[in-house]
This record gives C-alpha cells, structure tokens and sequence, in this order.
C-alpha cells in the first residue's frame, strides 16, 4: 500500500509570492492535516480535512488555506509569503477524524528567500 | 494550559546501552499517546501508540512506552540501542477529536 505521498519535496519562492503544496493520502483514508514543522516552534497544527470539510484549524493567519477533493487529496496554499514561512510543512493521514492513528509523509520544504 | 513536555532536548547514549526518552503531558482527560522518530530530512514515522488498555505498547524497531497516569508520563525505552536509531524522537498527545500536540522534541546521538 503506497504511503503519504507530498508534493514537491522542495520549493524555493521569493517573498509576497504565493504556493500551494499537494498531499495524496493513504487510499482509504479520508481525513488530512497538515502541519508546520519549524527549528524554533516545532511541530504547529494548520488544519484538519475531512470529507471535504475543514474539521480542525490551528492558530495561523488567514494566509493559510487549504482545500481538500473528492478522492481526499488535500492541497495547502499560503499566500502572500513572508520569511518567517520557510519550513518543512507535513502532511499526515489518518482513517477517520479525530486522533486515530496519523501516517505522515515526507514533506516539502518550503524556502522563503 | 494543555501541554506536552520532552524534558531531554539531546541524548547521547553508546551502542548497544538502554534507552529511555522522557515525555509528561498536561491535559485534563486522558489523552491519546503517540511516539514518532524523525530521521534527517524526512517525515514522521509512528513507533507506537497508546489508546486506552495495557499500560505497556510495544512498538516497532524494539521500541516500546509505559503508561504512568498518576505521573502524566509515556516515556519510550529501548533495551539495546542500535547505530540507525540515531534520529528526533517526537512524543505527541491528542485529545477528543482535536490535532495531535507535540513535544519540542529529543535528539538522540548514537556513540560507538
């Protein structure tokens, strides 16, 4: 069974630009969230999918969005970059929503410059 | 406030010595327990859960973790550390419905 699957690995964008970021989840789950993985604040949530509805957001400016479609595939945009943006952003997937068990994939490393 | 505290920020430990990585938890209700490792540049693999039940999970890669309620602990332990376990050790806690909540996160260092 093919695990969490992000993309791309890596991305390097100029301030004020915008990004969206792809995660495919393990077929059959149907919940997705994404996470912001920084050397200063670790591990921060953004925001949980599930069937299509955002279920869970965490404590991040508006210029985080995310989207989640019908095969469950979730996308993630942050617009108006600033520096402070540059960070591994996680995506995990799990069955059902809530804290069942998470799997998560590898990540895209986003570079503000 | 809910929280989620990895004492240890580096553990160095040789090959083939005992491990244990702490974590403590603040939470009203008894959450759910998890354990990730993190290698360099890569994303989070799960070593093993708690839910509810045995105070005791095995994990994967020899790992497992002892549930303390009264000390709000779930700290991992290996008996014989191997050279690749050599990575981030991410405790993380959630509770009813909501995100997982992580530790800051140890960094072990394997010596040979």
């Amino acid at each position: 069974k093919a695990g969490v699957t992000q993309t791309p690995r890596y991305l390097i964008k100029t301030r004020g630009q915008q990004v969206t970021l792809s995660c495919s989840p393990i077929s059959g789950h149907r919940s997705v969230s994404w996470y912001q993985q920084t050397p200063g604040q670790g591990l921060q949530f953004l925001f949980e999918y599930f069937s299509e509805t955002q279920r869970n957001k965490g404590n991040f400016p508006g210029r985080f969005s995310g989207r989640q479609f019908s095969n469950s595939r979730s996308e993630m945009n942050v617009s108006t970059l600033e520096l402070g943006d540059s960070a591994l952003y996680l995506c995990a997937s799990s069955l059902a929503s809530g804290n069942t068990e998470a799997f998560f994939g590898q990540g895209t490393r986003l570079t503000v410059v | 406030a809910q929280s989620v505290t990895q004492p240890d920020i580096h553990i160095t430990v040789s090959e083939g010595a005992s491990l244990e990585l702490r974590c403590n938890y603040s939470y009203g209700a008894t959450p759910y327990l998890f354990w990730y490792v993190q290698s360099p540049g890569q994303g989070l693999q799960l070593l093993l859960k708690y839910f509810s039940g045995d105070t005791l999970v095995q994990g994967i890669k020899g790992f497992e973790a002892e549930f303390k309620r009264s000390q709000s602990s779930f700290n991992l332990r290996k008996p014989s550390v191997h050279w690749s376990d050599a990575a981030e050790y991410f405790c993380a806690v959630g509770v009813g419905g909501y995100a997982l909540n992580f530790g800051k996160g140890t960094s072990l260092l394997v010596t040979p």
